[in-house]
């Protein structure tokens, strides 16, 4: 079924290393994907955003990565700080309907 | 500073009850959602809105229902109906349209519901 999930429940980096946090979704019509930081007890945060059409998209200190051949999108994070700690999800639209749909979440623990 | 408010950041609800979550924008978007999150789980959608008196059920909407008479306001009514309420539930806003696949949906803080 449609599903948009993520390899690893769980990732713990030390600070100042770089941070992978991979999603794999199965709908091959979707056409937008978004990535959030949830902290404890609060609504999730935009991080970053890519179409379709594009492979990758660099923000401030993170790289979305999108491989649209084996559906897979990733996060990069470096020099990950303390600060970055939180649940990342990933979430998907599809080109019709706008719906959203989030994966399960990764949580990312930076140790000092 | 533009964005979504929510409260009360804590509710408790009694047997029977039924219980409203507010849920306010100053974004000028005009749709906007509810989700509701269980722990380590990620969000299913209750409700949306895409105008002033238009909404839609989402996947989990049995036991919620909402209004959306003004455009920066979007109410969710946890009625006695929904038998497993304790969650946390997000309000969420969007420029543009619901179908618009191109606007990321933009996140209040939550409020976080519980049985007494």
């Amino acid at each position: 079924g449609e599903s948009v999930g993520l390899h690893l429940p769980t990732l713990s980096v030390q600070e100042g290393d770089n941070s992978i946090i991979n999603c794999a979704y199965s709908n091959s019509a979707s056409d937008y994907f978004i990535w959030y930081k949830q902290e404890s007890g609060k609504g999730p945060q935009f991080i970053i955003d890519i179409r379709s059409n594009m492979d990758k998209r660099q923000g401030q200190r993170v790289t979305v990565l999108l491989n649209k051949t084996v559906k897979h999108l990733s996060l990069q994070i470096a020099a990950t700080q303390p600060g970055d700690s939180a649940v990342y999800f990933c979430a998907e639209i599809h080109n019709q309907g706008g719906k959203l749909i989030f994966g399960q979440g990764t949580e990312l623990s930076v140790k000092p | 500073d533009g964005g979504i408010t929510q409260s009360p950041k804590y509710l408790f609800r009694k047997e029977g009850q039924n219980v409203t979550l507010s849920c306010e924008q100053n974004l000028n978007h005009d749709a906007m959602y509810w989700y509701r999150q269980d722990p380590g789980q990620g969000l299913r959608l209750i409700y949306y809105s895409q105008i002033v008196n238009d909404f839609q059920k989402g996947d989990i909407a049995e036991g919620y229902s909402v209004s959306r008479e003004k455009k920066e306001s979007f109410p969710l009514t946890v009625t006695s109906a929904q038998k497993n309420p304790t969650a946390f539930y997000l309000c969420a806003s969007k420029l543009g349209y619901v179908g618009n696949s191109n606007q990321p949906q933009h996140f209040g803080d939550g409020t976080r519901l519980s049985i007494l």
